[in-house]
């Protein structure tokens, strides 16, 4: 069975720094790509990061570019994301998503391209930024 | 940016009904549109990817419809479990984006 296991979040005051981890397992985490996803207490959901399976394609959100690192260690099973420069407004249970990937054919690129769903979601650490 | 517009924002429905969730976008995504469902407290879970497919398991009263800029989600004879709170998303581009969601109430 997939598991996706968040840890790290907590309480820190505006300007301060939290790294997130999540422990993958039941799957062969290195040949996925991955992605943090978060939610904004009463709020929707928004993509803040993506990760090739071999670290050579990242994405970030432009609400957090600049700010937060993703990160992947495949020899332990592990997808990092450090948040620095913090903010009231990243206050949201972050989510750790496997990614799964489908080729398209009429992109008409090289390398190929691919379109990621993501299939499935740990249960989410809380991070709250406040003094 | 591609923007999800999800309609509505609240639906009430009940049990056993059928329903229908709208979702456009912005701009042509060629069908690469997924929904999750998303329970009270809980975490998302993966309903429909690219427009219509739905994962192994997952049972066959939910289905997904559409195409360039237009999606829907449409759940069959509700069941208890199906109250919950719908999201749109688009995964043709990044920034992958959201619609708002739609939150199916009991009537």
């Amino acid at each position: 069975e997939v598991q996706l296991v968040e840890f790290g979040g907590g309480l820190v005051q505006p300007g301060g720094s939290l790294r997130l981890s999540c422990a993958a397992s039941g799957f062969t985490f290195s040949a996925y790509s991955m992605a943090w996803v978060r939610q904004a207490p009463g709020k929707g959901l928004e993509w803040v990061s993506y990760i090739t399976s071999a670290s050579d394609t990242i994405h970030y959100a432009a609400s957090v570019k600049g700010r937060f690192t993703i990160s992947r260690d495949n020899a332990k099973n592990s997808l990092l994301l450090q948040m620095d420069s913090l903010r009231e407004e990243d206050t949201a249970v972050y989510y750790c998503v496997q990614g799964r990937g489908i080729y398209d054919p009429y992109a008409g690129t090289s390398p190929p391209t691919y379109h990621y769903y993501l299939e499935v979601w740990g249960n989410g650490t809380t991070v709250t930024v406040s003094s | 940016d591609i923007q999800m517009t999800q309609s509505p924002s609240t639906l009430s429905a009940s049990v056993g009904d059928s329903v229908t969730i709208s979702c456009r976008a912005s701009q042509d995504i060629s069908g690469w549109v997924a929904w999750y469902q998303q329970q009270p407290g809980k975490a998302p879970k993966l309903l429909v990817y690219q427009t219509s497919t739905l994962p192994g398991g997952l049972p066959s009263r939910f289905s997904g419809s559409g195409s360039k800029t237009a999606f829907t989600l449409t759940i069959s004879g509700l069941q208890p479990d199906d109250f919950a709170t719908y999201f749109c998303q688009q995964f043709k581009s990044f920034p992958y984006t959201f619609g708002q969601g739609t939150k199916l109430e009991i009537k």
